[in-house]
């Protein structure tokens, strides 16, 4: 079963302004990474966060991880019609388990 | 560095057929999986290996999927008898380990008639 559940299903905004998805899980985990999938590709890794961290940048990417609320967030700052994709979250409960993946929040960004 | 490659590309079968996908994963990874991603879900992880060894296939429907890798290096999934619910892409991904950020080839859309 997957085990954690991003948070809007989908997004349209439009090209310049942020976009923030959410993901939250069920039980404690050793860290959590964000991937994005463009239509018809495979998945691309983005960042990841380990739980003793609480928030890490990439570009203009920025994830945050509360492990008290279990949730985290992916902001895209500045977006552009190429961040059009889906997005999702992925967690490892322990070091040497399996990552689950959410179901993924689909981005669109309108010209 | 080249990425993951997978064939086909595509594939449509009958029910009850069966079907092999093939993955090459990134020079030197260790690691390699393959994930089933129905439409509009995440991807579900069916089988890791960890060079020719399995770590997990926890959830890969042992009568109907077998995998191998042999050598450790290419691997491939087959499907025996095809079900319509397994309509689905199948991933193949490679890290340099366990714990390492995976990377993804493009995947093998199936089609079940």
């Amino acid at each position: 079963s997957q085990q954690g559940e991003e948070d809007p299903q989908a997004l349209s905004i439009q090209e310049g302004e942020n976009a923030t998805m959410n993901c939250s899980y069920k039980t404690s985990i050793n860290n959590l990474q964000w991937y994005r999938q463009n239509s018809g590709r495979g998945l691309v890794h983005l960042i990841l966060i380990r739980s003793n961290e609480r928030e890490k940048h990439s570009g203009r990417l920025r994830v945050t991880l509360d492990t008290s609320k279990k949730s985290s967030s992916l902001l895209i700052t500045a977006s552009r019609a190429a961040d059009t994709a889906s997005y999702f979250c992925a967690q490892r409960k322990n070091r040497d388990d399996k990552i689950i993946f959410g179901k993924g929040t689909r981005l669109h960004i309108l010209p | 560095e080249a990425g993951v490659a997978q064939s086909p590309r595509y594939k449509i079968i009958e029910k009850r057929q069966s079907v092999a996908f093939w993955c090459n994963p990134i020079s030197g990874h260790a690691t390699l999986y393959w994930y089933q991603q129905i439409l509009g879900q995440g991807p579900k992880l069916l089988i890791q290996f960890q060079n020719n060894g399995v770590v997990d296939d926890s959830q890969l429907p042992k009568d109907r999927f077998s995998a191998e890798r042999l050598k450790g290096v290419d691997s491939t999934l087959k499907i025996q008898p095809a079900k319509l619910e397994d309509s689905a892409v199948y991933l193949c991904a490679s890290s340099t380990g366990q714990n390492q950020p995976q990377h993804f080839g493009d995947g093998t859309r199936l089609s079940i008639l």
